[in-house]
């Protein structure tokens, strides 16, 4: 079955970067776009950008531009999102959820979503 | 960057009871509508896709319609397991945008 497994939950100190990873089985990594989405404790859900796993072109999110980077390493099907200058705002649960394949004529919905990894700024 | 308001932002209603969740887009998104369930401390599931098409493996007690700008999300005979947060989505352009959810409470 399609699954997407994210690494454990991280504790940053303010300005540090953290690198949260997306192991995918069940299906053709190199086919299906990847998404980053996050969400608050108790607010709704912020799309953060998209990756394509087969040529590792991305697209970000306005407000990330500059401190966020998604790359994926196709010998392991496993994508990473890195999020750097944390500050306390980024204190949140960082989902990867796939899209359409790569060849889809039009659309976009996310399945299945990876559990989630809860990154926690403080200092 | 396209607007979506769900409304209510929360709705309290009885196991049995048909229940309908409104999201409406800042501008025409055709029928590029999503809706997700997401349950405390897991990650959202998808339910409807493409304003009306049901997921599978998803009950058929949910439904959706609606294009343009106004959407709807029905569940037509509430179980114990509904009681969670909605979410719509729109995928007409980029970025995404996800509704501020509902929050669907047990009376």
């Amino acid at each position: 079955q399609v699954q997407l497994v994210q690494s454990g939950a991280e504790v940053k100190k303010p300005g540090a970067s953290v690198k949260v990873s997306c192991k995918a089985s069940g299906y053709t990594f190199t086919s299906y776009y990847m998404h980053w989405v996050r969400q608050a404790p108790g607010q709704g859900l912020e799309w953060m950008g998209i990756i394509n796993p087969s040529g590792g072109s991305t697209s970000y999110a306005q407000k990330f531009q500059g401190r966020v980077t998604m790359t994926r390493d196709t010998s392991t099907s496993t994508v990473y999102m890195e999020l750097s200058s944390l500050r306390s705002e980024d204190t949140a649960v960082y989902y990867c959820a796939r899209d359409l394949p790569v060849d889809a004529a039009a659309g976009s919905w996310f399945d299945p979503w990876g559990q989630g990894t809860l990154v926690t700024v403080s200092s | 960057d396209i607007q979506m308001t769900q409304s209510p932002s929360s709705l309290s209603a009885s196991v049995g009871d048909r229940v309908t969740i409104t999201c409406r887009a800042s501008q025409s998104i055709s029928s590029y509508l999503n809706w997700y369930q997401q349950k405390p401390g897991k990650a959202p599931k998808l339910l409807i896709y493409a304003a009306s098409s049901l997921q599978s493996g998803v009950p058929s007690r949910f439904s959706g319609s609606g294009s343009g700008t106004d959407f709807t999300l029905t569940i037509s005979s509430l179980q114990p397991e509904d009681f969670a947060t909605y979410y719509c989505q729109q995928s007409y352009s980029t970025p995404c945008t996800f509704g501020q959810g509902t929050r669907l409470e047990i009376k």
